[in-house]
């Protein structure tokens, strides 16, 4: 079975720095996507950032970088130049052939003023 | 404005009834999906539909039914089987089409309390 493992709970970083939410995951399959959706406090989740495991080059979002890592199984959320509005719970998951999202626990990130 | 709608935001139930969540999306989505959110977890998924008039159980569906009578409506029925049924419930659409096959997007959720 597939899992996703967000090893901190909760992180914290000074406005404008930069921080990295880790992820792992594992899974059998060959070909799969992974993502990182933010949940602010209003709950609505909003996708941040996708990456396709066939794809070498990590993905990008303006702040929002991957480091995705296929043969670690490692894929970690980097933000840059942190924003108050960066505040919220933040979810790595794994589509599996299925069309179905497995999810991590979660990090809830901080950013200090 | 294109999105997926979920009523109502917060539902209260006493104990022994069943409640209803509506969940409509007009992004002409085939797949969606209800997840049950707890305190200090992920997502775990519910049921969920790629077709109208099919769906499939996910990992904890004992206690919930759904129905896709129509591609745009995905309604998640709470029955009193469910033991335990206070929690923050989510949909989520996704196009199972080029170029985007593989991306959920959610609704703005439910907060059940049973009393």
């Amino acid at each position: 079975a597939q899992t996703v493992t967000q090893s901190q709970p909760e992180m914290s970083v000074q406005e404008a720095e930069t921080v990295t939410l880790s992820c792992t995951y594992d899974t059998s399959e060959s070909d799969y996507y992974l993502f990182w959706y933010k949940q602010p406090p209003s709950r609505q989740m909003i996708l941040v950032i996708r990456q396709e495991a066939y794809k070498q080059q990590n993905a990008t979002e303006n702040r929002f970088s991957v480091n995705f890592q296929k043969a670690a199984k490692s894929f970690s959320l980097k933000i840059s130049d942190s924003q108050l509005g960066d505040a919220a719970m933040y979810f790595c998951a794994c589509l599996d052939s299925n069309y179905q999202l497995i999810w991590g626990a979660g990090t809830k990130l901080i950013i200090k003023p | 404005d294109g999105g997926i709608t979920q009523s109502p935001k917060y539902l209260f139930r006493k104990e022994g009834q069943n409640v209803t969540l509506s969940c409509e999306q007009n992004l002409n989505h085939d797949a969606m999906y209800w997840y049950r959110q707890d305190p200090g977890q992920g997502l775990r998924l519910i049921y969920y539909s790629q077709i109208v008039n099919d769906f499939q159980k996910g990992d904890i569906a004992e206690g919930y039914s759904v129905s896709r009578e129509k591609k745009e409506s995905f309604p998640l029925t709470v029955t009193s089987a469910q033991k335990n049924p206070t929690a923050f419930y989510l949909c989520a659409s996704s196009p199972l089409r080029l170029p985007s096959t593989d991306t959920q997007y959610f609704g703005p959720g439910t907060r059940l309390t049973v009393l």
